[in-house]
């Protein structure tokens, strides 16, 4: 069985710091492009960062580029977003994923992060 | 990219929902569907237009008639109620990962 489990959020102030990890098992877990989602409160899906299998590839949307970076550990099978400068538009639910023929096929259960003074 | 999608569609049970997806360009994409129940981490559907992932019940359909997507749920059960996002990726966007504003489907 696939599993995904993100771990990391809460509360923090604008401009502050937050790092979520996703460990995954029940997959090879450096054969998979993985991604970042996020779901702000009441709101739809916004895809926000990518990386590749071998973590030599990254991308970003427009809202997080150049305060977010997402790495990977595949001897731990782990996915990380580390989050810079955030502000209260940041306040979202953030799930991990999988990709597979560019869809999100496994999903986690998401890790709350609130930003807020 | 922008994708369209009704805000709401509202069905009986044991009847057909259908749920639209409008975008540019769909005739070289490929549609993909996933349902979000409330307080729930989103499930993928259908992807690559019609194709299921394992587990999910026939009842759920996809098609792509190259200007609109559509996800079919036949015998809708009360179950089926959540939100559902279409989603496609764009090569040629700087987003290339983008989904619907979603739709909400209420069984009466």
């Amino acid at each position: 069985e696939v599993q995904l489990m993100e771990s990391g959020g809460g509360l923090v102030q604008p401009g502050g710091s937050l790092r979520l990890s996703c460990a995954v098992s029940g997959l090879t877990f450096s054969s998979h492009w993985m991604h970042w989602v996020r779901q702000a409160p009441g709101k739809g899906l916004v895809w926000i960062s990518r990386i590749n299998g071998d973590g030599r590839s990254t991308s970003y949307g427009d809202s997080v580029k150049g305060r977010f970076t997402i790495s990977r550990d595949n001897a731990k099978s782990t996915l990380f977003l580390q989050m810079d400068n955030l502000e209260p538009d940041d306040t979202a639910l953030y799930f991990c994923t999988t990709e597979y023929l560019h869809s999100f096929y496994y999903w986690g259960q998401g890790a709350v992060v609130t930003v807020s003074s | 990219y922008v994708l369209t999608q009704p805000p709401s569609v509202s069905v009986a049970p044991g009847q057909t929902a259908r749920i639209t997806c409008e975008g540019s360009n769909f005739g070289i994409k490929r549609i993909h569907w996933y349902q979000q129940r409330p307080g729930q981490a989103p499930v993928m559907v259908v992807y690559a237009d019609n194709a299921r992932p394992s587990g999910i019940p026939e009842r759920f359909s996809g098609s792509n008639s190259g200007s609109t997507a559509t996800l079919t749920i036949n015998r809708v059960e009360a179950g089926d109620e959540a939100d559902y996002y279409c989603q496609v990726w764009d090569s040629s966007s700087d987003h290339p990962y983008a989904f619907g504003s979603g739709t909400k489907v209420t069984v009466l």
